[in-house]
């Protein structure tokens, strides 16, 4: 079935490091992919996409790596910064779907200064 | 440009009521999809709306209905209430190139 979940939860890094957050996905026909950031009391930011047909996909001071292999995503932020404090969601699509998006638990990521 | 809008912001219920949310896309974005995020639990998607018909739906009972305007706002409606209906609810559009959905605020909804 459909299923989009994360590895881990609570992610804490010290300000300055890169973060990696993770998310794996059950549903190969999955094929469009989004990170959302969501600060307490707002709705879900759209941070980075990625198709299928790539591996890798680069934003400002994101990187969004795709293995479909493994199916496995992963964000990667570089030079956290406090303003980073959210939580993060893994999002998956299904073309045959139209635009329903299944979201996955989430994780919530703490920058220490 | 506005983003996605929802209103209200804020809403109390009790058991039994009826309760009706509101939702202006993204200016041009015609698809409006309606999202139930739980406390600390990802959005769980509810249905999406394009060219004024559901388009597709989530497991969520008949008490959910909707509804789209020619101008693409939406309205999300709720029937006979229950305490597990407090949630987030969430308004998200997008445009018909399948690309990223943007996110409203949402509507902090509280049934007691």
């Amino acid at each position: 079935g459909e299923n989009v979940g994360l590895h881990l939860p609570t992610l804490s890094v010290q300000e300055g490091d890169n973060s990696i957050i993770n998310c794996a996905y059950s549903n190969s026909a999955s094929d469009y992919f989004i990170w959302y950031k969501q600060e307490s009391g707002k709705g879900p930011q759209f941070i980075i996409d990625i198709r299928s047909n790539m591996d890798k996909r680069q934003g400002q001071r994101v990187t969004v790596l795709l293995n479909k292999t493994v199916k496995h995503l992963s964000l990667q932020i570089a030079a956290t910064q406090p303003g980073d404090s959210a939580v993060y969601f893994c999002a998956e699509n299904i073309e045959t779907s139209y635009d329903k998006v299944i979201f996955g638990p989430g994780t919530s990521l703490s920058v220490i200064p | 440009d506005a983003g996605v809008t929802q209103s209200p912001t804020h809403l109390i219920k009790t058991r039994g009521q009826q309760v009706t949310l509101r939702c202006s896309p993204k200016s041009g974005h015609d698809t409006v999809s309606w999202y139930q995020q739980a406390l600390g639990q990802g959005p769980q998607f509810i249905f999406q709306y394009y060219e004024e018909e559901e388009r597709q739906r989530g497991n969520f009972p008949d008490r959910f209905s909707g509804h789209q305007f020619p101008n693409y706002s939406s309205e999300l409606n709720v029937n006979a209430l229950l305490l597990g209906d407090s949630a987030l609810y969430l308004c998200a559009s997008s445009s018909p190139y399948r690309e990223a959905q943007y996110f409203g605020p949402g509507t902090r909804l509280l049934v007691l």
